[in-house]
């Protein structure tokens, strides 16, 4: 299995501003992802972080609020831009198994919008 | 819209068997059946997956029915540390076929002393 390490783990952020979450697979993987989830509520995919060229959105999610790199095949970012309090959620990064035909999870990083 | 139905809830008691069903009447025949638990506060766990016949792992069992159009997770021994949200996925998470997962509102499993 792979495993993954978000930082940071949890942040309270004021209105406006915006904060980047970085995951770190630790090994090779073909696809990373980034979901939401919302409190109380399932997990919502934001988009398929793509290596070396830019990821691919959900429906209703857009590069310009949730830019995200992939620098290489073991590390991508997601940034929260102009945050609001309706961006208060849990985002989990999750990695394809290099050996397997599954995915797995990050940790989560618990984001509080003031 | 997810492809599976889930009872919302379910209890169990300590140290029996808890039994969580799952509908996917819709399936492909390509798209394999998983679960995940989430626990609270934590990120989702992979707990077992298959395609036509049953699985086993260390974790639990999945159990498939002949027409693939509904599913079995059994944890044979129940502890209070199952206690958690468990999703019923289907999908392709193959390299070579990846399809989005979608998850629905699972199941919340409750293991009672």
């Amino acid at each position: 299995s792979a495993v993954i390490s978000q930082k940071p783990s949890r942040d309270i952020c004021q209105r406006g501003t915006s904060l980047t979450i970085q995951c770190q697979v630790d090994s090779q993987v073909t696809m990373m992802f980034w979901y939401r989830q919302q409190p109380g509520q399932s997990l919502t995919l934001i988009a398929t972080a793509n290596q070396g060229s830019e990821a691919t959105y959900e429906s209703g999610f857009v590069i310009d609020k949730f830019p995200i790199s992939r620098p290489n095949l073991t590390f991508s970012t997601l940034t929260v831009s102009n945050m609001s309090p309706e961006d208060s959620s849990i985002y989990l990064c999750s990695a394809e198994g290099r050996f397997t035909d599954t995915q797995y999870f990050g940790p989560g990083t618990r984001l509080t919008v003031l | 819209d997810a492809k599976t139905t889930q009872p919302p809830s379910m209890d169990c008691a300590e140290g029996r068997a808890a039994n969580l069903p799952c509908n996917h009447s819709t399936i492909s025949g390509n798209e394999y059946v998983y679960w995940y638990r989430q626990i609270h506060s934590q990120g989702p766990q992979y707990i077992i997956h298959g395609l036509k016949n049953n699985e086993t792992n260390e974790m639990a069992s999945l159990i498939i029915t002949e027409d693939r159009k509904s599913s079995t997770l059994i944890l044979p021994h129940a502890t209070l540390r199952d206690t958690a949200v468990y999703y019923c996925i289907v999908g392709s998470l193959k390299k070579t076929s990846y399809d989005k997962v979608i998850f629905g509102p699972g199941t919340s499993l409750s293991v009672i002393p």
